[in-house]
C-alpha cells in the first residue's frame, strides 16, 4: 500500500515563527501536493510538484513556499507564520498521469495552530 | 479556486437507508473523483469516473456523471455506521485536482 507520512500531527507555533511541514511518500510517486483544509472551504491547493526540484503554484500560494530536493520528500514552509494560517494541512502524492487519471493518496494531516 | 460544490452540506440517515449527494462543477474536466474523509484524518479515494463515462459502480457505491449539466452524484446503498464521514468530489483538470467543500454524512444506528 502507498503510504504518505506527515511528520507532525499537531503543531502549535507563534506568530512570526518559521514552520516546516514535512511529507514523505514511499511509492516512488512523481507528483506531490500540499492542500490546506478549512471548514466550509474544502481543500485548497497550495503548491504541487511533478518532479524533483520542480514546483508549481496552486490556488493559494501566498505566504508559503515548498522544497523538493528528493523524490520522496515534499516540504511546506511557512516563512513567517500568521494566525490566518491556522489550519489542517494535507499532503498527497500520485503516480504518473495515465489517460487523465490522477488519483491522490493522502497523509493523515497536520493540524497547525498559530498563536 | 473551488471547482466542485457538493449538495447537501450535511445529511443524516438511518442505518440501512441510501445516501445520495450531488456535486456540481464549473469547467470542463478529464475525470471526476470522490473521496471520503473520516473525522480528523486524511482523504481516501473511493471512485473515479472519466468524462466519457456516465455511470460507474464499486461495491455499494454508484456514481453518475452528466457532463452536459456539469454534475455528478454519489449514491451509497444500504448505509452502515462506518459510512459516517465527509465526502468530497474532486475534478481533475489542468494536471491538478480541485475539491469541493464536502458533504458530511451521519449514519444513525
Amino acid at each position: 500500500d502507498v503510504k504518505v507520512t506527515q511528520s507532525s500531527r499537531y503543531l502549535v507555533k507563534r506568530t512570526g515563527e518559521k514552520v516546516f511541514l514535512e511529507c514523505v511518500q514511499d511509492m516512488d510517486h512523481e507528483n506531490m501536493f500540499w492542500y490546506r483544509q478549512d471548514p466550509g472551504l474544502g481543500l485548497r491547493l497550495i503548491y504541487f510538484s511533478y518532479d524533483v526540484k520542480m514546483k508549481e503554484k496552486g490556488d493559494i500560494p501566498e505566504g508559503y513556499s515548498v522544497s523538493r530536493e528528493k523524490k520522496e520528500r515534499f516540504s511546506l514552509i511557512l516563512e513567517s507564520a500568521s494566525t490566518n494560517q491556522t489550519s489542517m494541512y494535507l499532503c498527497a502524492s500520485s503516480g504518473l498521469t495515465v489517460a487523465g487519471a490522477n488519483v491522490l493518496t493522502f497523509g493523515a494531516g497536520s493540524r497547525l495552530t498559530v498563536l | 479556486s473551488q471547482q466542485g460544490e457538493e449538495d447537501p452540506q450535511a445529511l443524516s440517515i438511518q442505518e440501512g437507508e441510501n445516501a445520495t449527494m450531488n456535486c456540481s462543477y464549473k469547467t470542463s474536466i478529464n475525470n471526476l473523483q470522490w473521496y471520503r474523509q473520516n473525522s480528523g484524518r486524511g482523504l481516501v479515494h473511493l471512485i473515479l469516473i472519466r468524462s466519457n463515462e456516465r455511470e460507474k459502480h464499486s461495491g455499494r457505491l454508484r456514481v453518475t456523471l452528466d457532463t452536459s449539466k456539469k454534475s455528478s452524484s454519489l449514491l451509497i446503498t444500504a448505509s452502515r455506521a462506518a459510512d459516517t464521514a465527509s465526502y468530497f468530489c474532486a475534478t481533475f483538470n489542468d494536471y491538478k485536482l480541485s475539491f469541493g467543500a464536502g458533504t458530511t454524512v451521519t449514519v444513525r444506528a
